[in-house]
């Protein structure tokens, strides 16, 4: 069974501190793996899509890099408007092209002034 | 503005009703989704349609209805026999080889 796993389940930063965010996945072959960030009460956001292992995406003070088990997202000198859930979800390889997406749980981040 | 438009943003349930969420979008995409959220467990599958009049079910349909008479509309219908239908409900469009993108959700409790 295809499964996504995120961790840690919450972080705590002070402001300046970085750190990474882990997303863990067994699936039996992977279309792409996408990052979003979601704020209370709204809808996901998109961040990021990688489709193979080395890859590597940059916005402002995010990274997602890519492994053949997993995705981390850095965060480097995160401000108090980083905080936010970050979630991580998995499209397969096969089908159609619009893939299921499988999400994990998601890594709620507080930054701290 | 292109984008996702869910309605209501807040909806009330009395035992025994259905309900109907709504999602359009203007982004002209070919495929649409429903997911529902609850505290802890990321988002879960509902139902999909890669096409006009055409759907599917996802991880957890029992209890649920869609239907996709236009490209730009999919909504989807609580029925009284989904038990625990309190949660954030999030539809969701894409293109072909795209990321889903995402609207701002309805919450549905129950009275």
């Amino acid at each position: 069974e295809d499964q996504v796993t995120q961790s840690p389940e919450a972080l705590r930063l002070q402001e300046g501190e970085s750190s990474s965010l882990n997303c863990s996945y067994t699936v039996s072959g992977l279309r792409g793996l996408f990052w979003y960030r979601q704020d209370p009460g709204k809808g996901p956001e998109f961040l990021f899509t990688l489709y193979s292992a080395g890859e590597e995406k940059e916005k402002e003070r995010l990274k997602a890099t890519l492994t053949k088990k997993e995705s981390f997202l850095h965060i480097t000198a995160p401000k108090p408007e980083d905080s936010a859930t970050y979630l991580c979800a998995v499209a397969m390889a096969g089908g159609t092209s619009y893939g299921k997406l499988t999400f994990g749980q998601g890594t709620i981040l507080t930054v701290h002034p | 503005d292109g984008g996702i438009t869910q309605s209501p943003k807040y909806l009330f349930r009395k035992e025994g009703q259905n309900v109907t969420l709504s999602c359009e979008q203007n982004l002209n995409h070919d495929a649409m989704y429903w997911y529902r959220q609850d505290p802890g467990q990321g988002l879960r599958l509902i139902y999909y349609s890669q096409i006009v009049n055409d759907f599917q079910k996802g991880d957890i349909a029992e209890g649920y209805s869609v239907s996709r008479e236009k490209k730009e509309s999919f909504p989807l219908t609580v029925t009284s026999a989904q038990k625990n239908p309190t949660a954030f409900y999030l539809c969701a469009s894409s293109d072909s080889n795209q990321p889903q993108h995402f609207g701002d959700g309805t919450r549905l409790s129950i009275l």
